[in-house]
């Protein structure tokens, strides 16, 4: 299996612009995290979903931000505008259901700078 | 709330030597899961081990072990015969078994010397 793969890897933009960023889960895995790391707030969890549905967005910081997963194979995370505070790398994760303890896997990150 | 809390920004060790990464944790649900991950430079967040809040014994994987007191909330991470590659960002996090949230600390930093 490929893992848990994201694009772009990296992407810089300027403010007010739209970002999109992509994931493509592991196959077969029915839950899916979105995480963003700075260095001031550490790692932290914005959405996730299970098989296909938004299951706690307490974390998105503001509506500029939106995610969704319209099929199992795919997710994406929008900000518009964006804004130099969004700067950070942005982890997508999937893991197998049914145990809270199964591994998460996480994919390289997109290392998002907005000038 | 739930909270995780790393309280060791740096640390330094031995080649060949054994460390321990304190975590100490905030919960008031009674199932929960300890995860530890590691970070190398490369970015890659890295599973190491679990422990789940009724396991009776503490959870081993090759040269990590975590050191679980579940009365003082804490689950240590102790690596064992450090070696060069074990240098990175170490995260301690927590997941409801309700749920699936999980929370990280802010992670400690390892250094391995030669």
């Amino acid at each position: 299996d490929a893992g848990v793969i994201q694009s772009p890897r990296h992407e810089v933009t300027e403010m007010g612009q739209e970002v999109t960023l992509r994931c493509k889960p592991i196959s077969g895995h029915d839950y899916l995290f979105w995480y963003r790391q700075t260095m001031m707030r550490g790692l932290e969890l914005l959405i996730y979903f299970n098989n296909n549905v938004p299951i706690d967005d307490s974390g998105m910081p503001e509506d500029r931000f939106s995610a969704k997963m319209p099929n199992a194979s795919f997710s994406t995370l929008k900000i518009q505008p964006s804004e130099p505070r969004d700067s950070a790398v942005y982890f997508c994760a999937s893991q197998t259901g049914g145990r809270a303890y199964n591994e998460q896997f996480f994919g390289p990150g997109t290392r998002l700078t907005v000038l | 709330a739930q909270k995780i809390t790393q309280t060791q920004p740096g640390m330094f060790v031995q080649e060949k030597e054994a460390v321990t990464l304190d975590c100490t944790y905030d919960t008031s649900d009674p199932s929960y899961g300890l995860f530890w991950y590691k970070q190398p430079s490369s970015g890659e967040m890295i599973f190491l081990i679990y422990q789940g809040s009724y396991d009776q014994q503490n959870a081993t994987e090759g040269r990590y072990s975590l050191n679980f007191q579940k009365a003082r909330k804490s689950a240590n991470l102790v690596i064992s015969a450090s070696q060069l590659g074990d240098s990175a960002m170490y995260f301690c996090a927590m997941i409801n078994t309700g749920g699936f949230k999980t929370i990280f600390g802010a992670g400690t930093r390892l250094f391995v010397k030669a």
